[in-house]
C-alpha cells in the first residue's frame, strides 16, 4: 500500500534556486522521514520529523509537517547540481513496524 | 566502516529459475528489510525481520522467501512463482524505530 504521495512527480530547476517537494499521507503517523536516492543506488536518510514537531532543519534542508492536513514539505535551499536525485517521503502508519514509501519526486538541478 | 552490502549488483536469470539475493550488514542492527522498486515507483515492502529466526510478510510477499539465521544476514529468494521478478531490489537495516540504512541494491533481470 502506498501511504505517502509526493508532489510534483518531477521538478527541474536552475542551480541556486530553491526546490520544494510535498508529501501527503492518509493515516496517523508517529514520524515522517525523507530519503534521497541517486540514480541506481540505495536510499539515504535525510531527516526525520516526529508527529509533535512542526518544522525541522538540517543544513540546507527544511522539513515541515502539518498533521491536520496530513502533509509534509521538503525545502532544499540554494540547490546544487549534486542535489539531482529522487526524493521520497516515508511514514510509519501510526507506529507500525512497517515503513511505507511514496513514489518520489525526481529533482533535476541544472548547472 | 559499517555498512550494508548487497551482492551481486546485477543478476540475470532465465524464467523458471529460483535466484537468491544476498544482503549482509555489520551495523549490529536487529531489523532488516527487503524492498522492491519498479521504474518510476516507490518502494514496496517484501519481507522484514525484527530478530533472528523470525520474519514477517510485507505487502508483496507472494513469490518470495527469506531466512534470518544470523543477525548479519537476510537473503531473499525470488522463486519461479513470482510473476514479474524483474526489478531493483533493495535491502535495508535499522535499529528498531530508527531510520533505515540501505544497501546499493541488486538489479535482477529475468528473461
Amino acid at each position: 500500500s502506498q501511504q505517502g504521495e509526493e508532489d510534483p512527480q518531477a521538478l527541474s530547476i536552475q542551480e541556486g534556486e530553491n526546490a520544494t517537494m510535498n508529501c501527503s499521507y492518509k493515516t496517523s503517523i508517529n514520524n515522517l522521514q525523507w530519503y534521497r536516492q541517486n540514480s541506481g543506488r540505495g536510499l539515504v536518510h535525510l531527516i526525520l520529523i516526529r508527529s509533535n514537531e512542526r518544522e525541522k532543519h538540517s543544513g540546507r534542508l527544511r522539513v515541515t509537517l502539518d498533521t491536520s492536513k496530513k502533509s509534509s514539505s521538503l525545502l532544499i535551499t540554494a540547490s546544487r547540481a549534486a542535489d539531482t536525485a529522487s526524493y521520497f517521503c516515508a511514514t510509519d502508519q501510526g507506529g507500525s513496524e512497517k515503513l511505507v514509501f511514496g513514489k518520489g519526486t525526481k529533482l533535476t538541478v541544472n548547472p | 566502516d559499517g555498512g550494508i552490502t548487497q551482492s551481486p549488483k546485477y543478476l540475470f536469470r532465465k524464467e523458471g529459475q529460483n535466484v537468491t539475493l544476498s544482503c549482509e550488514q555489520n551495523l549490529n542492527h536487529d531489523a532488516m528489510y527487503w524492498y522492491r522498486q519498479d521504474p518510476g515507483q516507490g518502494l514496496r515492502l517484501i519481507y522484514y525481520s525484527q530478530i533472528v529466526n523470525d520474519f514477517q510478510k510485507g505487502d508483496i510477499a507472494e513469490g518470495y522467501s527469506v531466512s534470518r539465521e544470523k543477525k548479519e544476514s537476510f537473503p531473499l529468494t525470488v522463486t519461479s512463482a513470482q510473476k514479474n521478478p524483474t526489478a531493483f531490489y533493495l535491502c535495508a537495516s535499522s535499529i528498531w524505530g530508527s531510520p533505515l540504512h540501505f544497501g546499493n541494491g541488486t538489479r535482477l533481470t529475468v528473461t
